[in-house]
């Protein structure tokens, strides 16, 4: 099956500190990933949309100038969390989607990146 | 915005059968999607309905209504491992494409 892979799995930061996390897909084309946060015991809460070579969409509160996204190619997106503060700790898993049209594709998940910030 | 409903928390016995429901409210209803996620972890895919009716595999079955906003996952023949989250993700379609939404899942604990 497909294959998300997500880097570092884990980061433990001081806070100030800017964090860079990878997320590729290794088998497919994605041309469409999805960066999600997700706190304990709460559900994903998507963040933004990427699709390769154009802007990321951000959702409802989210700060794009915090959380700056590049999807330069079909197969990597990443994600820095700018100036870093202990309210950033966080689970944040990226997904990818890849390029059939007209077929149902469930989104494919990385294996999450936990961030702690000191 | 989407409202996406299931219960907290479920216990249920290994080698019996267990039913998570989810009901939904959204416009652009394009499939719903079960997604078991183990503490730590990334969520894995389990299943996806776009019609209604039952979804078989394996042990894993779900079931779509869109009329009634409502879905569930039948687990069968439980096993320990099968203790996880579960969780119903509802897609839309909307003006930027597809986005999935998630509920705030349902925690399994499989007992001897």
């Amino acid at each position: 099956g497909a294959v998300v892979s997500q880097h570092p799995s884990r980061v433990i930061c001081k806070s100030g500190t800017s964090v860079k996390i990878e997320c590729r897909s290794l088998d497919f084309q994605a041309t469409t990933m999805f960066w999600y946060r997700q706190f304990p015991k709460q559900s994903l809460m998507l963040m933004a949309t990427s699709n390769e070579g154009s802007k990321a969409t951000y959702e409802q509160g989210v700060e794009k100038d915090k959380f700056l996204i590049n999807h330069a190619s079909l197969t990597l997106s990443t994600l820095t969390v700018t100036s870093a503060h202990p309210e950033d700790s966080s689970f944040y898993i990226c997904s990818a989607r890849g390029q059939e049209v007209g077929v149902n594709q469930p989104q494919h998940f990385g294996d999450g990146t936990r961030l702690s910030i000191l | 915005g989407q409202n996406i409903d299931q219960p907290t928390e479920m216990t249920a016995t290994e080698g019996a059968i267990v039913q998570i429901n989810c009901t939904y409210q959204t416009s652009g209803f394009n499939g719903l999607f079960w997604y078991q996620q183990h503490a730590g972890e990334a969520p894995t895919f389990l299943s996806y309905n776009v019609l209604d009716g039952l979804e078989e595999k394996g042990r894993f079955s779900s079931f779509l209504s869109r009329s009634k906003g409502y879905s569930y996952l039948l687990l069968k023949e439980l096993q320990m491992k099968d203790s996880a989250s579960y969780l119903c993700a509802v897609r839309k379609l909307t003006g930027g494409g597809n986005k999935l939404t998630f509920g705030t899942g349902t925690q399994l604990k499989v007992e001897l």
